[in-house]
């Protein structure tokens, strides 16, 4: 595997369901971000995670709770969502250095959910 | 506070034909800018980025954007579209460039044949 890998590709799930998201990523980076995707909508960012600390959650609602067990795994795990979270999540991971200004954020292909 | 706005959320141009996808840009500080492409199914892939070198900045698969601080825009351009160029493409931009992306609403790019 290369890159930043997604599973599942596509989830359905009713809204009393509990799910989880996995991404995982081979780059050596230790930098990890959850993205929401909807249609005519900005990217979102979720949450950050900086060498497996939470640095980021952009007011999210607490039925999505994110997980970095360490620097190359992301999860995000969804219990009693809303037809509203349907939308393709994204996972993205980045090299944080002190020689560079930027570093690019590579997004694995995401995961298609719907909620039911 | 920083934004992005795309104008045009689909643009159609004919194979050969000049591709212009516009991004204008709000930062309180100089900002750095993205350009990103996703293909259907498939996640985000950087095309370029401005990071305050060179305003006129190159990037892959024939594509080039100019950083223009009067207009605080960021252009994309390509001189002449290709079928492969078909997807959706996000302009963005950080303050921090680091961890802070903010992404416009994308503009979707058909190519006629």
């Amino acid at each position: 595997e290369t890159g930043v890998t997604q599973t599942p590709r596509h989830l359905v799930m009713g809204m009393t369901n509990k799910k989880s998201l996995k991404c995982e990523q081979h780059l050596g980076h230790n930098a990890m971000y959850w993205y929401k995707q909807s249609a005519k909508k900005p990217l979102e960012l979720m949450f950050v995670y900086n060498f497996k600390e939470q640095t980021e959650n952009n007011s999210v609602p607490s039925r999505f709770s994110p997980e970095c067990p360490n620097s190359s795994h992301l999860f995000l795990h969804l219990h009693t969502l809303q037809p509203e979270d349907s939308a393709l999540y994204l996972c993205a991971s980045s090299h944080l250095g002190l020689a560079e200004p930027y570093n690019e954020q590579f997004f694995g292909p995401g995961t298609r959910l719907t909620v039911l | 506070a920083q934004s992005v706005t795309q104008l045009g959320s689909h643009v159609s141009v004919s194979e050969g034909a000049l591709v212009l996808l516009r991004c204008n840009y709000s930062s309180s500080v100089p900002p750095y800018l993205f350009w990103y492409v996703q293909y259907p199914n498939q996640g985000l892939q950087l095309l370029l980025k401005y990071t305050s070198a060179a305003t006129l900045v190159k990037g892959i698969n024939g594509f080039e954007a100019e950083f223009k601080k009067s207009e605080t825009s960021f252009h994309l351009t390509k001189p002449s579209a290709h079928m492969s160029d078909a997807a959706e493409y996000f302009c963005a931009v950080s303050e921090d460039g680091a961890n802070n992306l903010f992404f416009g609403t994308g503009t979707r790019l058909t190519v006629i044949p």
